[in-house]
């Protein structure tokens, strides 16, 4: 069974401040781990994939094998950083190819 | 851009009556996906389909069918709703390889 965690519900941090979302999976076989954010009022929407190794908004994640972790990381958060994350992870392709999804955290970025 | 439309933002239906939650994408996408989304819940999945016609039970499918009859649609169905379906409803369209766009949410009341 694949599983994802979130051990944090809300997340408070002040502007300027680094960010980091922590994400936990158990599957046992190779995922695919996913980054997923929710703006006030807005659509689930993709924030990154750990096979494009990009960085969007500032923002990067590193699949960790070892520890089975796929953290969200940030420098220096903005006011506009805050939303709700989740954390997903596939199975693979095809007919695997659905996403558990974490709890989420709630990121506030405060002044 | 894909877009996923949800034919309705907000619905309140009476305990026992039978609901249709309608998506439609428009990008010709093998896979649709339902979820509900529920505050510390985060996102679990209802039901899946990866071709007219067919569909797969998800986590939670107690309490809800699924219809595909066209490609492009994917209709979550609660036979006789009840207070606890009341939440958020995400539905999803995915194509191999790439992630999820998902639509602007149903938010579902049940009275």
């Amino acid at each position: 069974a694949q599983r994802v965690t979130q051990p944090e519900k809300l997340l408070s941090v002040f502007k300027g401040a680094p960010v980091e979302l922590k994400c936990n999976y158990s599957y046992s076989g190779s995922p695919e781990l996913f980054w997923y954010v929710q703006y006030s009022r807005q659509r689930l929407q993709l924030l990154l994939r750990h096979i494009s190794r990009e960085s969007i908004k500032g923002f990067t994640a590193d699949l960790n094998k070892g520890e089975t972790s796929f953290h969200l990381k940030k420098p220096f958060a903005q006011e506009e950083d805050s939303a709700m994350y989740y954390c997903a992870l596939s199975g693979g392709t095809g007919t695997a190819s659905k996403l558990t999804f974490g709890t989420g955290t709630r990121l506030q970025v405060t002044l | 851009d894909v877009k996923v439309t949800q034919s309705s933002r907000y619905l309140v239906k009476r305990t026992g009556e039978k609901v249709f939650l309608e998506c439609v994408q428009d990008m010709d996408h093998e896979n649709m996906f339902w979820y509900r989304q529920d505050p510390g819940l985060g996102l679990r999945l209802i039901y899946f389909s990866y071709d007219v016609k067919m569909k797969e039970k998800g986590d939670i499918p107690e309490g809800y069918s699924v219809s595909r009859e066209k490609k492009e649609r994917f209709s979550l169905i609660l036979e006789s709703a009840s207070t606890n379906q009341t939440s958020m409803y995400l539905c999803a369209s995915s194509s191999a390889g790439y992630g999820y766009t998902f639509g602007s949410g149903t938010r579902l009341t049940v009275v």
